[in-house]
């Protein structure tokens, strides 16, 4: 099962772009990566799911690299709203009976007026 | 949001004492999981099921059992409560067929279990 790791916190202001990065070197030729958020007693939410290159949604931008031994989050334009914490999964799709996803400790984001 | 519910939302029970925490999908998804969430270490799979009567064990299964004996309900049981099982307790869903590459969990409003 591919590990990952995360910054444990990391601050930003109002209007920034913010970048967060995942490593998992090990990660397996059929894995893919998967970013959640969580806020304060809340379950965690699906933000972005990718395999490689970039995927975009409107929320969020997923930049893989071609060794996709990491991962990068972009948050656009962040406002106090995005003060979370954020959780980056690698696994195999959930149709595949042995898929188990690992969820590491995550990042937790501070946005600042 | 997805239709996911847990019961109880809250919990204090003794050392011991079995417990079941109860989640409920009306959404028909067939994947359903239970993680456990402490302070400093994100969340932990502990068990999930790919459909009725099939289970498997998550990071974390030691002191749990499940059952799912239809689509819509996911049991986690506490056979002997201990402290370190303390914890909040989320459960989750999914559905991804043949063909779909997508990891989107939806996740439920979680338990709050105190163990004294």
């Amino acid at each position: 099962l591919a590990k990952t790791t995360q910054p444990i916190s990391m601050d930003s202001y109002e209007g920034q772009e913010v970048n967060i990065t995942c490593s998992h070197n090990n990660i397996a030729t059929n894995d893919y990566i998967t970013w959640y958020q969580q806020f304060p007693s809340q379950g965690p939410r699906f933000i972005i799911q990718g395999y490689k290159t970039k995927v975009t949604n409107e929320v969020a931008s997923l930049f893989i690299p071609a060794d996709r031994k990491s991962s990068t989050l972009s948050l656009p334009r962040v406002s106090l709203s995005d003060t979370a914490v954020y959780y980056c999964l690698v696994g195999v799709p959930f149709y595949s009976s042995a898929s188990k996803i690992i969820f590491g400790s995550g990042t937790r984001l501070s946005i600042r007026p | 949001d997805a239709g996911i519910t847990q019961s109880p939302r809250h919990k204090v029970t003794e050392t011991g004492t079995p417990v079941t925490l109860r989640c409920h999908q009306t959404e028909n998804h067939r994947y359903m999981y239970w993680y456990r969430q402490d302070p400093g270490h994100g969340l932990r799979l502990i068990h999930y099921s790919y459909g009725v009567k099939d289970t498997d064990k998550g990071e974390v299964s030691d002191g749990y059992s499940v059952s799912r004996s239809k689509t819509e309900d996911f049991l986690l049981t506490l056979e002997s409560a201990t402290s370190s099982q303390t914890s909040v307790y989320f459960c989750a869903i999914s559905e991804a067929t043949s063909g779909s590459s997508s990891n989107e969990q939806f996740f439920g409003p979680g338990t709050r279990l105190t163990v004294l």
